[in-house]
């Protein structure tokens, strides 16, 4: 399945914190989500390939992801701020077929 | 008006009824509908998926798709106390990502 790490991280606002996904190893798209309390998933950005397909949904200039060999990203948000708190989903899926989109456990970010 | 409605529930039933989950969606391009299962404290995960008007049964989940409508439904028969989570109700539009309405609450009671 999908992994990520860690999978929680606790941090002081203004610090930089980065997460990683690995993706089901034959799938060739990989989306980034978080969740926070009580609501669905909010799409960040998703990759096809190495290249970054739609990134319509990163907050601001403080979050980027990358994925450099088409496999594992990272997902890094800067100076970072108390609303960033939340659950950071990883996805991954197949172009062909329906794009049925299988998760990863999430990270949990805290920010105090 | 929001992408996808879900009523936020709780929608509680009893052990062995049928639980009948809802969803509205505003994208007409839409073209692929996911209902997901989320756990407190865990990733949703992935229960159906439906492509074109009508059924698809999958053991004891139904899930029904009227696009004139916009409408996607899921019915779970003889519910389980497992059964209660969160479902999450995804249309999918070619565009890559999936938006996610807010949830439904399930709780069914032994």
């Amino acid at each position: 399945g999908v992994s990520q790490n860690p999978r929680h991280k606790i941090t002081k606002r203004g610090q930089n914190v980065t997460f990683r996904c690995d993706p089901i190893s034959e799938h060739n798209r990989l989306y980034w989500y978080r969740q926070t309390l009580g609501q669905g998933p909010e799409f960040l950005i998703y990759f096809q390939g190495t290249g970054a397909a739609d990134d319509s949904g990163l907050p601001n200039d403080r979050f980027f992801a990358v994925r450099p060999e088409g496999s594992v990203s990272t997902l890094k948000i800067q100076r970072t701020q108390q609303e960033d708190s939340a659950v950071y989903l990883c996805a991954s899926s197949l172009v062909q077929g329906g794009n049925e989109q299988y998760f990863g456990p999430g990270t949990r970010l805290t920010v105090t | 008006q929001k992408e996808v409605e879900q009523n936020s529930g709780p929608l509680s039933v009893p052990e062995g009824a049928i639980a009948s989950l809802n969803c509205t969606y505003s994208d007409r391009g839409s073209q692929s509908f996911f209902w997901y299962r989320q756990y407190s404290g865990k990733s949703p995960e992935l229960i159906m998926s439906i492509y074109s008007n009508g059924d698809k049964e999958d053991g004891r989940f139904t899930a029904q798709l009227n696009k004139a409508s916009q409408y996607v439904s899921l019915l779970i028969r003889d519910s389980q106390p497992s059964d209660s989570a969160t479902y999450l109700c995804a249309p999918y539009n070619q565009g890559g990502k999936l938006i996610f309405g807010q949830g439904t609450e399930l709780s069914v009671k032994p």
